[in-house]
């Protein structure tokens, strides 16, 4: 059964980056998707971008672009997260999720991270 | 403001039928496939329909989908109170190239 496990919660100031990882395992990691989905506090789903491990090149949405960084490490079967310029509207829980079609971040979203807390205060 | 359209709120009481509908247009609904997922609360969102229909290993078979042009359904049938959560629709954008998500609906169980 795969399992995707996210690092810990993380208190930032404002203009600060932050970087949030995603490990998986009991399961392939470089040819399938990992996506980054954040949600505010009493707010719905938001899709950041993706990678796939293998191609290596992510695909991020237009509002995030140039704050995200989406990366992965196939040694590791780590995706990771990092996103710049920190404002409190940023605070929010960020998952990381798997992406089911095989080399294709259009599938369905069918693993899930348990979800990390990014506060964003000074 | 979401990309997809759903009712803020659905109830239902123990044993009945609820639909939840999700309406988008002609770049994601229409030209893509739609999948649905369930948050319990303080808990990560989980996959419930993909594909339009097809439900995944381990979700009950009260669980349904349908998709009609640019709108999709969710039914349960057979209401539980463990069904209570959050119910989101999503399909992949072509014109802004994201996942788009719906507002997301706040099932009651009655």
């Amino acid at each position: 059964q795969l399992q995707l496990v996210q690092s810990g919660a993380e208190l930032m100031r404002p203009g600060s980056s932050v970087k949030v990882s995603c490990q998986t395992s009991g399961g392939p990691f470089g040819n399938y998707g990992i996506s980054w989905v954040r949600q505010a506090p009493g707010q719905g789903l938001e899709w950041m971008g993706a990678i796939i491990p293998l191609f290596g090149k992510p695909m991020y949405a237009q509002k995030f672009q140039g704050r995200v960084t989406i990366t992965a490490d196939q040694s590791t079967k780590t995706a990771y997260l990092e996103l710049s310029s920190l404002r409190s509207d940023d605070t929010a829980l960020y998952y990381c999720a798997r992406n089911k079609r095989v080399a294709n971040i259009k599938g369905a979203l069918d693993y899930w991270g348990q979800g990390t807390l990014v506060a964003v205060s000074s | 403001q979401s990309v997809l359209a759903q009712q803020p709120s659905a109830s239902g009481t123990p044993g009945q039928t609820v639909t939840i509908s999700c309406s988008g247009g002609s770049s994601n609904i229409a030209s893509n496939s739609v999948s649905w997922y369930q948050q319990l609360p303080g808990t990560a969102p989980r996959l419930v329909i993909s594909n339009n229909n097809q439900r995944p290993s381990g979700v009950p078979d009260r669980f349904s989908g349908s998709k009609s042009g640019t709108s999709a359904s969710l039914a349960i049938s057979g209401l539980q109170s463990e069904d209570e959560a959050d119910y989101y629709c999503a399909s992949w954008d072509d014109s802004l190239s994201v996942w788009a998500f719906g507002g997301g609906t706040k099932l009651t169980v009655l």
